[in-house]
């Protein structure tokens, strides 16, 4: 069965620091990991994506996560961040069926609180 | 282009009623995936339609149903309401050929009394 971890129940961060939220996953088969963005009261956004290929994967708003496999991560990164990037944000992996499904399983999402 | 909408936005039910939830995806898409996010469990995947047939469910209870119109329209329904119910319901809409990008809708506040 596919797990994924996010350690971090909410991480606190000052105007533009750097940022890294940790997401860690556990499966047995090929998986593609996601990492998706909610804001308040709104639905989820995607911010990037890894299928294959390149471990580094660069998203929207200036965000990059980086796939390892050995260590079974794929954690997320900002050089810079806003007080805009204030939000919930949730790793997701789904099994590689070769396009058998979109089942995502999330892990239990990180509160990214930029202060000023 | 559009984008996922669903209906209505907020819900309040009583225990032991029914509920239909809508979900129109993004034009040509064609598959549509529900999930339940509550604070205590977090997001769990429901079940998904593509081209009008389920092609995977989660573990939920029978209460939970589903189904998808020819126009990909998707409809989910809970019957005899628990408490436990209370939830934010999401729909997201992909073109079904791989597992890429799922757009979600801004969900259904569903409250049960």
């Amino acid at each position: 069965a596919q797990s994924v971890t996010q350690l971090d129940s909410q991480v606190p961060v000052f105007e533009e620091a750097p940022v890294e939220l940790r997401c860690n996953y556990s499966s047995s088969v090929s998986v593609y990991l996601f990492w998706y963005v909610q804001y308040p009261n709104q639905g989820l956004q995607l911010l990037l994506k890894y299928l294959s290929g390149s471990t580094l994967v660069k998203g929207i708003n200036g965000f990059e996560a980086e796939f390892n496999k050995s260590q079974t991560s794929f954690h997320l990164r900002k050089p810079s961040v806003h007080i805009s990037d204030t939000a919930e944000y949730f790793c997701a992996v789904s099994h590689n069926y070769g396009g058998a499904t979109n089942k995502l399983i999330f892990g239990t999402g990180t509160l990214l609180a930029v202060q000023p | 282009k559009a984008g996922v909408t669903q209906t209505p936005r907020y819900l309040i039910k009583t225990r032991g009623q029914q509920v239909t939830l809508s979900c129109s995806p993004i034009s040509g898409h064609r598959s549509v995936s529900w999930y339940q996010q509550t604070p205590g469990q977090g997001l769990q995947f429901l079940f998904e339609y593509f081209s009008e047939t389920q092609r995977n469910k989660g573990n939920f209870p029978g209460r939970f149903s589903g189904r998808q119109f020819s126009n990909s329209r998707s409809e989910m329904n809970v019957s005899t309401l628990e408490l436990g119910d209370s939830a934010l319901y999401l729909c997201a809409s992909s073109d079904g050929t791989g597992p890429y990008e799922q757009y979600f809708g801004p969900g259904t506040r569903l409250t049960v009394t």
